[in-house]
């Protein structure tokens, strides 16, 4: 296991088409994490997964968001209608919520570009 | 959740040891400080954590006082690669994911 996997690594869209990026986390890691990343700012998160639960999203996330993980392993981000603000560096992160495991590891991202 | 400040950028050259600190006034007892590496289009890398007095490992150090209201990344012999951005996180594994990422310091190493 090589880490945490993102595909497409570049996305451009039109505004108002639909996108999905997917995820696929280190193996054992029970725990996925999607953050949004702006040019000069750090990443925003936007929700997470233990197993295959959502159990969390943030406040700032737009309905035009879903993400999924079905069986707890893989996850798919999809945006819908797709507007020139989405266009960002959207980033999957994986960890293991066990006692002493730290911090979180990163794939390399999604960078959507919307026009 | 505990606010991080930390310098917006820094220079330095190779070979140089390099030292970030990051203040964090509001730690609570059970955060751990926790920094990580980012290089450009690439995710954010974990350097090291720590909860207390001194942390090392093969890339940097880790350095927090009893009070725990600051920490300092310290990386020996810096190089060319380690021009990145590096942020300081505060929390616990349970709310790390909540928590803010502030702009991080962008760190260039000149030769």
């Amino acid at each position: 296991d090589t880490g945490v996997s993102q595909d497409p690594r570049h996305k451009i869209t039109k505004r108002g088409q639909n996108v999905t990026f997917r995820c696929d986390p280190i193996s054992e890691h029970n725990r996925l994490y999607w953050y949004r990343q702006t040019l000069g700012q750090g990443p925003e998160f936007l929700t997470y997964f233990q197993n295959e639960a959502q159990l969390e999203k943030s406040r700032l996330l737009s309905d035009r968001f879903s993400a999924e993980r079905p069986k707890g392993s893989f996850s798919t981000l999809e945006i819908q209608r797709t507007e020139q603000g989405d266009s960002a560096m959207y980033l999957c992160a994986s960890s293991l919520n066990v006692r002493g495991s730290y911090g979180y590891t990163f794939g390399s991202g999604t960078r959507l570009t919307v026009v | 959740l505990a606010k991080t400040t930390q310098p917006i950028s820094m220079d330095s050259y190779e070979g140089q040891e390099v030292n970030i600190t990051c203040s964090h006034n509001n730690i609570a007892t059970n955060d751990y400080i926790t920094w990580y590496q980012q290089f450009p289009s690439q995710g954010p890398r974990f350097i090291i954590q720590g909860y207390k007095t001194k942390v090392t490992n093969e890339v940097a150090s880790l350095f927090i006082p009893a009070d725990r209201k600051s920490s300092t990344l310290s990386l020996p012999r810096v190089s060319l690669s380690d021009t990145a951005v590096y942020y300081c996180l505060v929390g616990t594994m349970d709310s790390n994911y909540q928590l803010i990422w502030g702009a991080g310091t962008k760190l260039i190493i000149k030769p």
